[in-house]
């Protein structure tokens, strides 16, 4: 099955200075590649994908590049404010009718004001 | 709209009791999913449903059975619960590919 691993496990940035987390993937035909950010106390929310056809995917100041040969896949953002300090997690998926996804152990990111 | 809904949010238990967490979604959604999160560990797939009807197992199904009731439903029963199984426990649906998450159920068992 597939197997995804994720580093780092804590990271601490300036408030303004940029963060990138990274991820490999062990299953080459694995086609869908989610971040989700999770808060204290809640559930994992999504907040950029990308796809296997595309080699990077921007929103606003966060940005998601993949490369299918290397089999990785990075989250950066730019401009960090405190509030985006939560745990971060990259997932990859096989794809089928139910998109079962694997996800990476979880990155926590801290905003330093 | 409410999402993805789960209850209880919060529940101890002791070693051998069993219990249901029941999930709802108003997104018309075909799939559902259940996962446990245990520190350090990410989010670990226990069962999911494809589509009303079906279900299958994931990467940690031992110790859980799972029921989708009709295609807003699918609960997930401890019926021995044990200390092992302590974990917050997130629900899921999705459309193609997409998945959204309740906002979880944290689970003691003493």
């Amino acid at each position: 099955g597939e197997n995804v691993e994720q580093h780092p496990s804590t990271l601490s940035v300036q408030e303004g200075d940029s963060a990138v987390i990274k991820c490999t993937y062990s299953d080459s035909a694995s086609n869908y590649f989610p971040w989700y950010k999770q808060e204290l106390g809640k559930g994992p929310q999504l907040i950029i994908d990308i796809r296997s056809n595309v080699g990077e995917k921007k929103d606003q100041r966060i940005a998601v590049t993949l490369n299918k040969t290397a089999k990785h896949f990075s989250l950066h953002i730019t401009e960090t404010q405190p509030e985006d300090s939560a745990v971060y997690f990259c997932a990859g998926s096989l794809g089928g009718s139910a998109r079962q996804l694997t996800f990476g152990s979880g990155t926590q990111l801290t905003v330093l004001p | 709209n409410a999402g993805v809904t789960q209850t209880p949010k919060f529940q101890v238990l002791k070693t051998g009791q069993s219990m249901t967490l029941q999930c709802a979604q108003d997104m018309n959604h075909n799939s559902m999913y259940w996962y446990r999160q245990d520190p350090g560990m990410g989010l670990r797939l226990i069962y999911y449903s494809a589509s009303e009807g079906t279900t299958d197992k994931g990467e940690v199904p031992n110790g859980y059975n799972v029921s989708r009731l009709n295609k807003r439903e699918f609960s997930l029963r401890l019926e021995s619960a044990a200390p092992s199984q302590t974990s917050v426990y997130f629900c899921a649906s999705s459309d193609l590919e997409t998945q959204y998450f309740g906002p979880g159920t944290r689970l003691l068992v003493l």
